[in-house]
């Protein structure tokens, strides 16, 4: 049983078409962090949530942390190409504890 | 910097051999993870190491040692490899704690006949 859980698996959409993923959790996580990897390469960065309800903005890419601390979600508007990758949520209990990660969503965006 | 590195990049294996899988960082990070990455899975934490000297077991860790002698290194042993086994393998290392951000190597890709 995965501790985070994350859908859709796999999305395929037109370049220009907003979109929104989304990891989920039954646990209480005390930060949640979205990874990009693209193929043959390894997981890179893209933000860390550690507040309830907190939103973070990172040009088309919107990250929001559940109130509740369980869930978290990630929007892009007008996707482009360059977006098409594997998006990892990943999850730690505490801030000094290992990190889990969910099963991934593979984006693909059609020119 | 180098960064993350992660020896060799391709493997091929027989059931029942023994390797190690090399990895380094030149970043001074007392975080190192090992994760291996299997379609549908995402990443599976096998053992981590929160510095020289201690290592900790991670999600999967049966069939796998590792041992932090060093703060640069943390290898990745298999003892008697399996079919199972076969897998894409990452090392990240992160500064002061997992839930700060993890920088991963480039990966083993492992395959056991």
């Amino acid at each position: 049983t995965q501790l985070l859980e994350q859908s859709p698996q796999f999305l395929s959409i037109q370049e220009g078409e907003n979109l929104t993923v989304y990891c989920n959790s039954s646990s209480v996580f005390s930060s949640l962090q979205w990874y990009r990897q693209e193929p043959g390469e390894g997981p890179v960065l893209l933000v860390t949530v550690v507040t309830g309800g907190e939103v973070k903005k990172l040009k088309r890419l919107t990250f929001q942390f559940g109130d509740a601390r369980k869930d978290s979600s990630l929007h892009i508007t007008a996707a482009q190409p360059g977006d098409t990758g594997l998006y990892l949520c990943a999850g730690a209990k505490t801030s000094y504890d290992k990190v889990i990660f969910g099963p991934g969503t593979s984006l693909s965006v059609i020119p | 910097n180098a960064g993350v590195t992660q020896t060799p990049k391709f493997q091929v294996l027989k059931t029942g051999q023994s390797m190690t899988l090399q990895c380094a960082q030149d970043m001074n990070h007392e975080y190192m993870s090992w994760y291996r990455q299997d379609p549908g899975m995402g990443l599976r934490l096998i053992h981590y190491s929160v510095g020289a000297g201690i290592t900790d077991q991670g999600e999967v860790p049966n069939g796998y040692n590792v041992s932090r002698s060093t703060t640069e290194d943390f290898p990745l042993r298999l003892l008697s490899a399996a079919p199972s086994q076969t897998s894409v393998y990452f090392c990240a290392s992160s500064y002061s704690g997992f839930s700060y951000e993890q920088y991963f190597g480039p990966g083993t890709r492992l395959t056991v006949t």
